[in-house]
């Protein structure tokens, strides 16, 4: 298996740009998750999907952030428009497991984001 | 809420042993892991706790202690390929591991 597949890798706007993450999941997980990774706040869940439905997403850090899960296969995160401290990697997650045991998410190698 | 604390930073020695500490508050826990992340890398799971006690993968062992909400990941015969961040990162059934904000583990010669 390919694994979870994020795009872009890397990635420079300027403030006020919109920003489109890209992520592909494992193919027959259930669960799909962001994350965002910074040095102050560590690993922060932003949302997570069940079957393509978002079930939380009291992470997301305001209106400019938004998330979409058309099919099983592909997911979005957006930020629009962005601001420097949006700037940190996002990581996408996927997980098979509806108990969420840590041993089966498994995690994208991020889109590293620099707004400046 | 959930919340869990572990030490920023670690320097351990090239082939010596190293405990890495981790303290939880989690609401309906349901048990503890562990992940590694290599710099510019994605984390990588290493290992569940559910119960209490020591569960042993190779040079890498995870304890955990419900009573004390306590739990530390040991590496033993350290390896400069060892050095990366460690995240524990609790589990409370019904939502998403909440990890810890990592520690930097640097192994020196």
């Amino acid at each position: 298996d390919a694994g979870v597949i994020q795009s872009p890798r890397h990635e420079v706007t300027e403030m006020g740009q919109e920003v489109t993450l890209r992520c592909k999941p494992i193919s027959g997980h259930d669960y799909l998750f962001w994350y965002r990774q910074t040095m102050m706040r560590g690993l922060e869940l932003l949302i997570y999907f069940n079957n393509n439905v978002p079930i939380d997403d009291s992470g997301m850090p305001e209106d400019r952030f938004s998330a979409k899960m058309p099919n099983a296969s592909f997911s979005t995160l957006k930020i629009q428009p962005s601001e420097p401290r949006d700037s940190a990697v996002y990581f996408c997650a996927s997980s098979s497991d509806r108990g969420f045991s840590g041993n089966t998410i498994y995690f994208g190698e991020g889109s590293w984001l620099t707004v400046v | 809420g959930q919340s869990l604390e572990q030490p920023s930073e670690v320097t351990a020695v090239e082939g010596a042993i190293v405990q890495i500490n981790c303290t939880y508050q989690t609401s309906g826990f349901y048990g503890l892991s562990w992940y590694q992340q290599h710099d510019g890398g994605a984390p990588t799971f290493l290992s569940y706790n559910a119960l209490d006690g020591l569960e042993e993968t190779g040079r890498f062992s995870s304890f955990l202690s419900r009573s004390d909400s306590y739990g530390y990941l040991l590496l033993q015969e350290l390896q400069m390929k060892d050095s990366a961040s460690y995240f524990c990162a609790s589990y409370s059934g019904n939502t998403p591991l909440v990890f810890g904000k990592g520690t930097r583990l640097s192994v020196i010669a």
